[in-house]
């Protein structure tokens, strides 16, 4: 079953704009963690925010977490056409339960 | 360090037949878990190994299996084929606390 539900499912911009996904899950975490994938290929990590953080940085991504709503945010900034790949959220409970539960994906599409 | 190896890349196989998928993970990481990617059901959790030992499970049937070795290289098998079994089966590994996950390029599966 999916644990995370990505918001919007695609997104299309333009080259040089914001791009902004979003993830909702259901049971308490340990941490979040942002994947891409291009073109089903293998998916790369891009960032982990941990349950007791809120906000976190990496280059040009800006991934924030509200556990209360249990929702987290990924944020790209001044997009490129190389980013352009479908991004999921996976949620890491912890505990004695090793696997990493993944939201459906946001396709996200910038135009050059 | 040398990413996550999986082999073959591409299989076609035809229903009723076995398959065995290979992953080698990172130089050091002990933990390595298998998801099913396909369109319909997105990412899903197979199973997880660590030190040769299965840690979780995910909701597949019994034709699904794997085992990891002591160097920490892992198989997976499907067993009587079904048209359905046809996804992208990507391996991962993890050495640290947080289970942050690296991926191998995946096995495309085509079952005719």
């Amino acid at each position: 079953s999916q644990q995370g539900e990505e918001d919007p499912q695609a997104l299309s911009i333009q080259e040089g704009e914001n791009a902004t996904m979003n993830c909702s899950y259901k049971t308490s975490i340990n941490n979040l963690q942002w994947y891409r994938q291009n073109s089903g290929r293998g998916l790369v990590h891009l960032i982990l925010i941990r349950s007791n953080e809120r906000e976190k940085h990496s280059g040009r991504l800006r991934v924030t977490l509200d556990t209360s709503k249990k929702s987290s945010s990924l944020l790209i900034t001044a997009s490129r056409a190389a980013d352009t790949a479908s991004y999921f959220c996976a949620t890491f409970s912890g505990g004695s339960n090793y696997k990493l539960t993944f939201g459906k994906g946001t396709l996200l599409t910038v135009n050059p | 360090k040398a990413g996550v190896t999986q082999t073959p890349r591409y299989l076609i196989k035809t229903r009723g037949q076995q398959v065995t998928l290979s992953c080698s993970p990172i130089s050091g990481h002990r933990s390595v878990s298998w998801y099913q990617q396909t369109p319909g059901q997105g990412l899903q959790f197979l199973f997880e190994y660590f030190s040769e030992t299965q840690r979780n499970k995910g909701n597949f049937p019994g034709r699904f299996s794997g085992r990891q070795f002591s160097n920490s290289r892992s198989e997976m098998n499907v067993s009587t084929l079904e048209l359905g079994d046809s996804a992208l089966y990507l391996c991962a590994s993890s050495g640290g606390r947080y289970n942050e996950q690296f991926f191998g390029p995946g096995t495309r599966l085509t079952v005719l």
